[in-house]
């Protein structure tokens, strides 16, 4: 069965230092791996998908299959970056796509 | 503007009563889903539809029912709530087509049963 691991909770860490969000998944199709963020009082959104390869507000992720990681990372956090980060998996159920979560790890990047 | 709406965003509510939990988008989406999320966990799909009429379980069982009536609007029922149903609910969308497809989140009701 399909699932996604975050294996912190809470990751802390000083402004100017790198982060890096582990994100582990099980799955036995071809994976499409995204991020999600919520920073506070904010809704949930969509902060980069693996297929895109892109770098969103210095982020990368990059899809290790051999590992079957898709690790978040940032060379030098900032303190706006401080949020609840959400590794999700989509795959094929039904008549459509669906999204398997993980249960987060919120960032907090100390000044 | 396009967005998500839910309401309300708060309610508590004793044992036994009924209640609607409402959704509705203006971004012309033909998919909707609901998540359920408990405090520190992950989100879990309960229900979902990809179109007018059409709604189905998702992968975590729930009490729920839901309907799909407008493409705008999908609403969620709680015949008779308790306490074991309080958590945070959140509403999404996505279009139709494509090999993936970004889900756009509503602000969420959390929801407490007393």
């Amino acid at each position: 069965a399909q699932r996604v691991t975050q294996p912190e909770k809470l990751l802390s860490v000083f402004k100017g230092a790198p982060v890096e969000l582990k994100c582990n998944y099980s799955y036995s199709g071809s994976p499409e791996l995204f991020w999600y963020v919520q920073y506070s009082r904010q809704r949930l959104q969509l902060l980069l998908r693996h297929i895109s390869r892109e770098s969103i507000k210095g982020f990368t992720a990059d899809l290790n299959k051999g590992e079957t990681s898709f690790h978040l990372k940032k060379p030098f956090a900032q303190e706006e970056d401080s949020a609840m980060y959400y590794c999700a998996l989509q795959y094929y159920g039904g008549a459509t796509n669906k999204l398997i979560f993980g249960t987060g790890t919120l960032l907090a990047v100390q000044p | 503007e396009a967005d998500i709406y839910q309401t309300p965003r708060y309610l508590v509510i004793g044992t036994g009563k009924k209640i609607t939990l409402e959704c509705s988008q203006t971004m012309g989406h033909d998919k909707m889903y609901w998540y359920q999320q408990d405090p520190g966990m992950e989100l879990h799909l309960i229900h979902y539809s990809y179109g007018v009429n059409s709604t189905e379980k998702g992968d975590l069982s729930s009490e729920s029912t839901v309907s799909r009536i407008r493409t705008e609007h999908f609403p969620l029922t709680l015949e008779s709530a308790r306490p074991s149903h309080t958590s945070q609910y959140l509403c999404a969308s996505s279009e139709t087509g494509g090999s993936y497809n970004e889900q756009f989140f509503g602000p969420g009701t959390r929801l407490t049963v007393l």
